[in-house]
C-alpha cells in the first residue's frame, strides 16, 4: 500500500508569489491533515479537512488555506510569500476524523527568497 | 487545550546503551499519546502508540513506552541504541473528540555514538 505523497519535495519561491502544494493520502484514508516545521517553532497544526470540509484550523493568517476534493487528495496554498514561510510543510493521512493514528508523507520544503 | 513538554532537546548516549526520552503532556481532557521519529530531511515516522488498554506500549525498531496517567507522562524507552537509532523524536497528543490535530513537543535530538 502507497504512502502518504507530498509533491513537489523541494520549492523556491520569491517574496510575494503564491504557491500550492499537494498531498495524496493513503488509499481508503479520508481525513488530511497540514502542519509547518520550523526550527523555531516546530511543529504547528495548520488545517484538517474530512469529507471536502475543514473541521480544524490552526492559527495562521489567512494567506494559508486548503482545500480537500473528492478522492480525499488535498492541496494547500500560501498566497503573498513572506520570508517566514521557509519551512517544511508536512500532510498526514488518518483513517478517519477521530480515528487512530496519524501517517505522515516525507514534506515539502519550501523556501521563499 | 493540549501542551506537551520534552524535558530534553538533545541526548547523548554510546552505542548498546539504554536510553529514555521524556515527554509530559497536560489537558483538560483524555488523550491519545503518540512517538513520532524524523531523520535528516524526511517525515515523520510513527513509532509507537498509546489509545487505550495497556499502559505500556512496544512499537517498532526494539522502542517501548509507559503512559503514566497520574504523572502526565509518556516517556520513550529503548533497552539497547543502535547508530541508526539517532535522529530526532517528537512527542505528541491529540485529545478526544477533536478530530486529527495533533500537538507536539519540541522535539529530542538523540545522538548514538560508537
Amino acid at each position: 500500500k502507497a504512502g502518504v505523497t507530498q509533491t513537489p519535495r523541494y520549492l523556491i519561491k520569491t517574496r510575494g508569489q503564491q504557491v500550492t502544494l499537494s498531498c495524496s493520502p493513503i488509499s481508503g484514508h479520508r481525513s488530511v491533515s497540514w502542519y509547518q516545521q520550523t526550527p523555531g517553532q516546530g511543529l504547528q497544526f495548520l488545517f484538517e479537512y474530512f469529507s471536502e470540509t475543514q473541521r480544524n484550523k490552526g492559527n495562521f493568517p489567512g494567506r494559508f488555506s486548503g482545500r480537500q476534493f473528492s478522492n480525499s487528495r488535498s492541496e494547500m496554498n500560501v498566497s503573498t510569500l513572506e520570508l517566514g514561510d521557509s519551512a517544511l510543510y508536512l500532510c498526514a493521512s488518518s483513517l478517519e476524523f477521530r480515528g487512530g493514528e496519524a501517517f505522515f508523507g516525507q514534506g515539502t520544503r519550501l523556501t521563499v527568497v | 487545550a493540549q501542551s506537551v513538554t520534552q524535558l530534553d532537546s538533545q541526548v547523548p548516549v554510546f552505542e548498546e546503551a539504554p536510553v529514555e526520552l521524556r515527554c509530559n503532556y497536560s489537558s483538560s481532557v483524555s488523550v491519545y499519546l503518540f512517538w513520532y521519529v524524523q531523520y535528516p530531511n524526511q517525515g515523520l515516522q510513527l513509532l509507537l502508540k498509546y489509545l487505550s488498554g495497556s499502559t505500556l506500549v512496544k512499537g517498532i525498531n526494539g522502542f517501548e513506552a509507559e503512559f503514566n496517567k497520574s504523572q502526565t507522562s509518556f516517556h520513550l524507552r529503548k533497552p539497547s541504541v543502535h547508530i541508526s537509532d539517532t535522529a530526532e523524536y517528537f512527542c505528541a497528543v491529540r485529545g478526544y473528540n477533536q478530530g486529527g490535530k495533533l500537538i507536539f513537543g519540541q522535539g529530542t535530538e538523540l545522538s548514538v555514538k560508537p
